[in-house]
């Protein structure tokens, strides 16, 4: 079954680094997003990314986050200067239109931990 | 803004005894998903409910739509030890684009032999 991979599975960073978390959406997907979940909460929405721009995009996502689609399968998520408060698992998820079932296929994740 | 409620947070319950979450916004939406998470786990998608008043079942599972479009439910029927997990119902804006939605906090779920 196709699946969206993630990678780091977990990375731990000093405070003020730069993180960049990487994810292979679904190969026929066209629509791609970024959510964040701090431990033991709700699932939040970051960005949405289609026809390699951003679509939509919450107060979370401040001027410290990038998206980026750099090839033809890649889409990465950029954190500038990494704050204690952006310790959170950072999931990406597809979708292959708009319309349909809505199913959004998460991947497992990447958990950030900054020290 | 916007704010998806969802409650409990937490239910314990002896396998076999029926669950139910129940989800509460403060808008109408145009549609409602909902998702599991087992610990450790990433969301996984269950359904989604477009229609006013809209019923779903799936095996166990019975999800339901309010007339207003404004509160859902999912309730479990005889629970088993596999439905151990966080229930996230997940509504999407009028207007928004599908694939960004605003999560309720999830109701986690415990089951015990």
């Amino acid at each position: 079954e196709p699946e969206v991979t993630q990678t780091p599975s977990h990375q731990v960073t000093q405070m003020g680094q730069e993180v960049i978390l990487r994810c292979v959406p679904i190969s026929n997907h066209l629509y791609f997003y970024w959510y964040r979940q701090i431990l033991g909460q709700k699932v939040e929405f970051l960005v949405s990314f289609y026809n390699n721009e951003i679509s939509e995009k919450s107060e979370i996502f401040d001027d410290q986050f990038s998206v980026e689609r750099p090839d033809g399968s890649n889409f990465t998520l950029k954190i500038r200067s990494t704050k204690l408060e952006d310790s959170a698992m950072y999931f990406c998820a597809s979708i292959d239109r708009q319309g349909g079932t809505g199913e959004l296929f998460f991947g497992e994740g990447s958990r950030l931990t900054v020290l | 803004g916007q704010q998806v409620m969802q409650i409990p947070q937490y239910q314990h319950v002896q396998e076999g005894e029926d669950f139910t979450t129940y989800c509460n916004s403060s808008t109408t939406l145009s549609n409602i998903q909902w998702y599991k998470q087992r610990p450790g786990g990433h969301p996984v998608f269950l359904i989604q409910l477009v229609k006013s008043g809209e019923v779903k079942k799936q095996k166990r599972l019975t999800f339901q739509f309010g007339e207003a479009k404004k509160n859902s439910s999912l309730h479990i029927t005889a629970t088993q030890t596999t439905d151990v997990g966080t229930y996230f119902c997940a509504g999407m804006n009028y207007g928004g684009s599908q694939g960004n939605l605003i999560f309720g906090k999830g109701t986690k779920l415990s089951v015990k032999p």
